[in-house]
């Protein structure tokens, strides 16, 4: 178990609404990374933190935001959502000076 | 600009068989390499990491400066092999940032 944690496992829900996903990294890690993983994308970098700062931002929609909190932990914030965003949903995580991000299980969103 | 290209999205080889997932990277210095393997949609795990030259699952991967290539390799496929694998690429520096290939499907047949 990498120690990285995420909720919901599973969620569904309509067009037009908004939801949030959230991670825990693992005990001492720093910096989180968002992922978006879909059947005819693969994996999509959205967004890092680092340390409660923004520190690069992928393929991330304006309809999508994320924050990192004091204890460390990050809410991916996805709005207005479409079809389209039906995916799984991957944070992960790593340490300040070294580069192995570790993974959480994933919330897998389901628009419908 | 930093990249990493797999150019099979999908391959499919026999039990027993030899493997050899593909990775290709662009980059001006001296990056790290890592393989990341994914089971049936569950987590992404790291396999191997270049620095660390170690087999990990019967898989070995060696940096290949000169043809700035990172392929993973693995002498006879079982069928829990079967999975999806990502190439990642770090050029260190503040962010961490991983660059990603877009994965090899890998399956194993009976």
């Amino acid at each position: 178990d990498s120690g990285v944690t995420q909720t919901p496992k599973h969620l569904i829900t309509a067009t037009g609404q908004r939801v949030t996903l959230r991670c825990s990294p693992r005990s001492g890690d720093l910096s989180v990374y968002w992922y978006q993983q879909s059947l005819d994308q693969g994996l999509q970098f959205l967004i890092q933190y680092y340390n409660g700062e923004e520190r690069a931002k992928g393929n991330i929609l304006e309809r999508f935001s994320a924050q990192q909190f004091p204890d460390l932990h990050s809410e991916l914030n996805l709005s207005s959502l479409e079809l389209g965003d039906s995916a799984l949903y991957f944070c992960a995580s790593s340490k300040s000076t070294r580069n192995e991000q570790f993974f959480g299980p994933g919330t897998r969103l389901t628009v419908l | 600009a930093q990249r990493v290209t797999q150019p099979e999205k999908l391959l499919s080889v026999f039990k027993g068989a030899p493997v050899e997932l593909k990775c290709n990277y662009s980059y001006s210095g001296s990056p790290e390499l890592f393989w990341y393997v994914q089971y049936s949609r569950q987590r992404l795990q790291l396999l191997l990491r270049h620095i660390s030259r170690e087999s990990i699952k019967g898989f070995t991967a060696d940096l290949n400066k000169g043809e700035t290539s990172f392929h993973l390799k693995k002498p006879f496929a079982q069928e829990e092999d079967s999975a999806m694998y990502y190439c990642a690429l770090s050029g260190g520096g503040s962010n961490y940032q991983l660059i990603w290939g877009a994965g090899t499907k890998l399956i194993i047949k009976p």
